[in-house]
């Protein structure tokens, strides 16, 4: 059993609908994180909050938008995608970093 | 730059045992990660070091080597559930994680 649980675990949305992916955890980690991962890539940093507040946003397009409700909540909204925005998305607490088991996002 | 070196694919037998080696070149060092990687799943935290040495975890070791900039994760008695991806990451001075591209292990019977 994974420690930090994500929801949904597949999402196929087209690309004018708006949805959610949500992250938590209860292991008291002050720092989450969202990951994006192609295949056969290894995961690719999209942001980071510490203590609630974003710390890192690594140039990610607004069409993704990170919330942070609580110290054990993560969200990201998602708006007007590509297709090319088709991956694994992955959410993280620290530390080290464990990983929840992804939602597996198409876009249509 | 910063640069993490791991060999692409690797194929053991099953009750062997492997050795996945990582060389790195970061700003900085805070730690070195391994994760294993099914195909399709999310990462799995294996092992964390911080100090030169070795850690031993049941069937799977790392070892660092911070002066040589250099790791390995070692398995024991394969299984063919060992097939997966393994990656090496670090941390470098600003906390950041540095990943590897991935070793794709390969266990034949």
């Amino acid at each position: 059993d994974t420690e930090v649980t994500q929801t949904p675990k597949h999402l196929v949305m087209g690309m004018t609908n708006k949805k959610s992916l949500k992250c938590e955890q209860h292991m008291g980690h002050r720092a989450m994180y969202w990951y994006k991962q192609k295949a056969k890539k290894p995961p690719e940093l999209m942001f980071v909050y510490s203590y609630e507040k974003l710390s890192i946003n690594e140039s990610v397009p607004s069409r993704f938008s990170p919330e942070c409700p609580n110290s054990s909540l993560l969200n990201l909204h998602l708006h007007a995608l590509q297709p090319e925005d088709s991956a694994l998305y992955l959410c993280a607490s620290s530390g080290p970093l464990h990983f929840g088991n992804g939602t597996r996002l198409t876009v249509t | 730059g910063q640069n993490i070196d791991q060999p692409t694919e690797m194929t053991a037998t099953e009750g062997a045992i492997v050795q996945i080696n990582c060389t790195y070149q970061t700003s900085g060092f805070n730690g070195l990660f391994w994760y294993q990687q099914h195909a399709g799943e999310a990462p799995t935290f294996l092992s964390y070091n911080v100090l030169d040495g070795l850690e031993e975890k049941g069937r799977f070791s790392s070892f660092l080597s911070r002066s040589k900039g250099y790791s390995y994760l070692l398995l024991k008695e394969l299984q063919m559930k060992d097939s997966a991806s393994y990656l090496c990451a670090v941390v470098d001075s600003n906390y950041q994680l540095i990943w590897g591209a991935g070793t794709k292990l390969i266990i034949k019977p």
